[in-house]
């Protein structure tokens, strides 16, 4: 599975949009970039996920750029209950059991001020 | 929320003890995993199971051990805790889905202290 890259840290306000950056500059044409979040003490929580098409769900946006080498999460109208580590994972489907684990590096701490 | 529970979902042990953590999944989802969250580590995947009875290693599977007998359950044993196993963990489930893409839902986690 490709590695992906993000920033340690980031700050949102309130009521902003909060972007979050992911490079993936290794991605190959059959993996997906898929995102997730863990509010502190808690599981993480499925966001997002996309191929090459942008994709938006009723929590976010994902831009994945014409390369695929980076994506963007973004968060329209971000709240203090966003504040939470963010993970960008690229990783192949396949069928078989192992093929479904999903690999969680460092993530982005993003935290949404008042 | 996706039908998962965690027991226990706080531990205290002693070295040398064993321990078993249960998952319980209402989903009747396929896949089943356990992680484990430790600081400067991030999530690693210690086992996984694709069916009943069908279980393999993930990256951190030493000194731990599953069983799978029903689809709703997923056990994971320490046969013997030691300090290096004080954790937060989770357990996961997800259904397989043809087009490919795997959603995975994670339960509330198990912290275990390993005195």
């Amino acid at each position: 599975d490709a590695k992906t890259t993000q920033p340690t840290s980031m700050d949102c306000a309130e009521g902003r949009a909060a972007n979050l950056p992911c490079n993936h500059s290794t991605i190959s044409g059959n993996e997906y970039v898929y995102w997730y979040r863990q509010i502190h003490s808690q599981g993480p929580q499925y966001i997002i996920h996309g191929l090459k098409n942008n994709e938006t769900n009723e929590m976010a946006s994902l831009i994945i750029t014409e390369d695929r080498k980076s994506s963007t999460l973004i968060l329209p109208h971000a709240t203090l209950r966003d504040t939470a580590v963010y993970y960008c994972i690229v990783r192949v489907v396949r069928s078989g059991g192992s093929n479904y684990k999903l690999t969680f590096g460092k993530g982005t701490l993003l935290t949404v001020n008042p | 929320d996706a039908g998962i529970t965690q027991s226990p979902r706080h531990k205290v042990t002693e070295t040398g003890t064993p321990v078993t953590l249960r998952c319980h999944q209402t989903e009747n989802h396929r896949y089943m995993y356990w992680y484990r969250q430790d600081p400067g580590h991030g999530l690693r995947l210690i086992h996984y199971s694709y069916g009943v009875k069908d279980t393999d290693k993930g990256e951190v599977s030493d000194g731990y051990s599953v069983s799978r007998s029903k689809t709703e359950d997923f056990l994971l044993t320490l046969e013997s805790a030691t300090s290096s196993q004080t954790s937060v963990y989770f357990c996961a489930i997800s259904e397989s889905v043809s087009g490919g893409y795997n959603e995975q839902f994670f339960g509330p986690g198990t912290r275990l202290t390993v005195l």
